[in-house]
């Protein structure tokens, strides 16, 4: 298993300001990922931070909104940029398993709350 | 396009035997999973199917079936911390290890 920490664990931030989310894993990972979960409803998928290359986004997220750096395979952070109170969401990072593809862990996520 | 459908909540007895439902739809398909996630806290791996049938862990079972494009969790002798939502999750296309979430079932147990 991985044993994820993110930073900060909750925030208040003010409209267009920018927050930077941090997530640390205990051990080396290939593939990392960073998913949205607004209040009450399920996880979407931002992107894809790839290790030295650029992160893959999903459909409806950008990179200018949400830059995201991957220097190395045990450390990833997520900005959330210009923000709105429509970004008051519960930020997750997660992990798949050393194994094989089956199991992803995720971090215990950042609430964010945008005035 | 990929989505998974599955009961907004389910309330069940103490004891009880609970399953929760899922139907996919997904241009390919690389595996059905299912996440538990309490109020306030992170989601966490219960199970994986990537053939038919059945997989037993414990008290939980998941089930799948890809002709129907079907699956589900089975809970049985539920006790109260076993309140929480339950997620199924298909791999996105490419099985490139990203998920793609149902919209959750948020399951109530009663005393």
């Amino acid at each position: 298993s991985a044993v994820i920490s993110q930073k900060p664990s909750r925030d208040i931030c003010q409209r267009g300001t920018s927050l930077t989310i941090q997530c640390q894993v205990d051990s080396q990972v290939t593939m990392m990922f960073w998913y949205r979960q607004q209040p009450g409803q399920s996880l979407t998928l931002i992107a894809t931070a790839n290790q030295g290359s650029e992160a893959t986004y999903e459909s409806g997220f950008v990179i200018d909104k949400f830059p995201i750096s991957r220097p190395n395979l045990t450390f990833s952070t997520l900005t959330v940029s210009n923000m709105s109170p429509e970004d008051s969401s519960i930020y997750l990072c997660s992990v798949l398993s050393a194994g094989g593809m089956e199991t992803q862990y995720f971090g215990p996520g950042t609430r964010l709350l945008v005035l | 396009g990929q989505s998974l459908e599955q009961p907004s909540e389910v309330t069940a007895v103490e004891g009880a035997i609970v399953q929760i439902n899922c139907t996919y739809q997904t241009s390919g398909f690389y595996g059905l999973s299912w996440y538990q996630q309490h109020d306030g806290g992170a989601p966490t791996f219960l199970s994986y199917n990537a053939l038919d049938g059945l997989e037993e862990t414990g008290r939980f079972s998941s089930f799948l079936s890809r002709s129907d494009s079907y699956g589900y969790l089975l809970l049985q002798e539920l006790q109260m911390k076993d309140s929480a939502s339950y997620f199924c999750a298909v791999k996105g296309s490419g099985n490139t290890g990203k998920l793609i979430f149902g919209q959750g079932t948020t399951l109530q147990v009663k005393p």
